[in-house]
């Protein structure tokens, strides 16, 4: 089996303020996802990647930039955080099946 | 843009009924349909997947699809204490981007 590994865990950042959440995966998929969940709600997807240096918008971009170097990582970037925004980010790969990492809390002040 | 949504938003049922959940997507051309659950404070996780019109049965838990109607759904027998959860139907057109649902919060009380 393999692992996602999403870091940090917990993120708090100020209002204004650019933060960028970060994605390892040990699956050798090829396709990854950021979706955000908001408390106790469905997954919207930001962004999606079906291979290195690929890169296409979900229906949640606005407001993020994502990166994909290299085939093992996915990074997420909020450009400019919203006040009292709180939501949980996941990061996830594909074969058949989705496989996600525990999740980026993150609150703004 | 394919739109997907999940019916009832909550259920309460006792221990040992049937729980039925249903999900609609509006791409008649998708082609993978999957239920996933989250258990609170953890990850979602795969339950089950189908790819055709039909039925596919895994234990206690049975999927429905019928892409004509643009609806599949999740049957769970013997409904246990331990399958309350958030339950999020997942679809995909083309085979990359994958779509989730808003969620069904299921509890089942002892």
């Amino acid at each position: 089996g393999g692992i996602i590994t999403q870091t940090p865990k917990f993120l708090i950042g100020q209002e204004g303020q650019k933060l960028t959440l970060k994605c390892q995966q040990n699956f050798n998929h090829d396709t990854m996802y950021w979706y955000r969940q908001d408390s106790g709600k469905g997954l919207r997807l930001i962004y999606y990647s079906i291979t290195e240096n690929d890169l296409q918008k979900g229906d949640l971009s606005e407001g993020y930039d994502a990166s994909r170097e290299k085939k093992s990582s996915f990074s997420l970037t909020v450009t400019s955080a919203q006040k009292n925004e709180m939501a949980v980010f996941l990061c996830a790969s594909r074969d058949k099946e989705v496989f996600f990492g525990k999740g980026t809390r993150l609150t703004v002040v | 843009q394919q739109k997907v949504q999940q019916s009832p938003e909550s259920l309460i049922v006792p221990e040992g009924a049937m729980t039925s959940l249903n999900c609609t997507f509006s791409d008649s051309a998708s082609q993978y349909f999957a239920w996933y659950r989250q258990h609170s404070g953890k990850a979602p996780k795969a339950l089950m997947s189908i790819f055709s019109n039909g039925e596919k049965e895994e234990g206690r838990f049975t999927i429905h699809l019928n892409k004509a109607s643009l609806h599949f759904s999740l049957h769970i027998r013997d409904s246990q204490p331990s399958d309350s959860a958030l339950y999020l139907c997942a679809v995909s057109t083309g085979g990359y981007k994958v779509v989730f649902g808003s969620g069904t919060r299921l509890l089942v009380s002892p």
